[in-house]
């Protein structure tokens, strides 16, 4: 049984750089969240899928950040121009829409340092 | 606006003891889902238990108990016969609109000391 995986797991990065986060979700799952956790602090929602359609952007998802799912399986985040703020644990998670639960199942994550 | 409130930010106790976790949450909206996660060290977060707003059943599982209570919107936990393994940060969540996305509490630090 495979669960959410992510990669990288970490990722060190200077200032103005471009980064890209791949994530794959539970093979069955047809909604992919991805959400953003900063040292202390909970989770926050930043997008979601459901199939390869994008079905809403937190306004945290600022216009430098960019993600796809171009085929409804995995999805990527990219990040241009990175900025020190922008450290941090970036999260994927799915879930299946229609059955009988909606909880959803979070990957390893990928830690993010500008530099 | 939906908002979860866990105002525990560190708990430290000595294993075997009880511990409750607190978990306030606001919303409107009248179905809604409210969720626990574990987060070791490690730093997966892993799902423990959902309810939804219209089931005010509480549950057990194990050592691990929730109470869910409309009438002051809260859905604590209970962790019984504390063991060193369930140290982690757990955070409580909310999810509306079918749950599309979630808002999570600021997490509580849970310290099961030997």
């Amino acid at each position: 049984d495979t669960g959410v995986s992510q990669d990288p797991r970490h990722k060190i990065t200077k200032r103005g750089q471009n980064v890209t986060f791949r994530c794959d979700p539970i093979s069955e799952h047809n909604r992919l969240y991805w959400y953003r956790q900063t040292l202390g602090q909970g989770p926050e929602f930043l997008t979601y899928f459901q199939n390869e359609a994008q079905l809403e952007k937190s306004r945290l998802l600022s216009d430098r950040f960019s993600a796809e799912r171009p085929k409804g399986s995995f999805s990527t985040l990219e990040i241009q121009r990175t900025e020190q703020g922008d450290s941090a644990m970036y999260l994927c998670a799915s879930s299946l829409v229609g059955g009988i639960s909606y909880e959803q199942y979070f990957g390893p994550g990928t830690r993010l340092t500008v530099t | 606006a939906q908002k979860v409130t866990q105002a525990q930010t560190e708990i430290s106790v000595v294993e075997k003891e009880d511990v409750t976790l607190d978990c306030v949450y606001e919303t409107r909206d009248t179905t809604y889902y409210l969720f626990w996660y574990k987060q070791p060290p490690s730093g997966e977060l892993v799902f423990l238990i959902r309810r939804n707003s219209f089931d005010e059943q509480n549950e057990i599982s194990g050592r691990y108990s929730w109470n869910f209570q409309k009438s002051t919107s809260s859905f604590n936990f209970t962790i019984t016969a504390s063991q060193v393994v369930d140290s982690a940060v757990y955070f409580c969540a909310l999810g509306i609109q079918g749950a599309q996305k979630l808002v999570f509490g600021q997490g509580t630090r849970l310290t099961i000391n030997p």
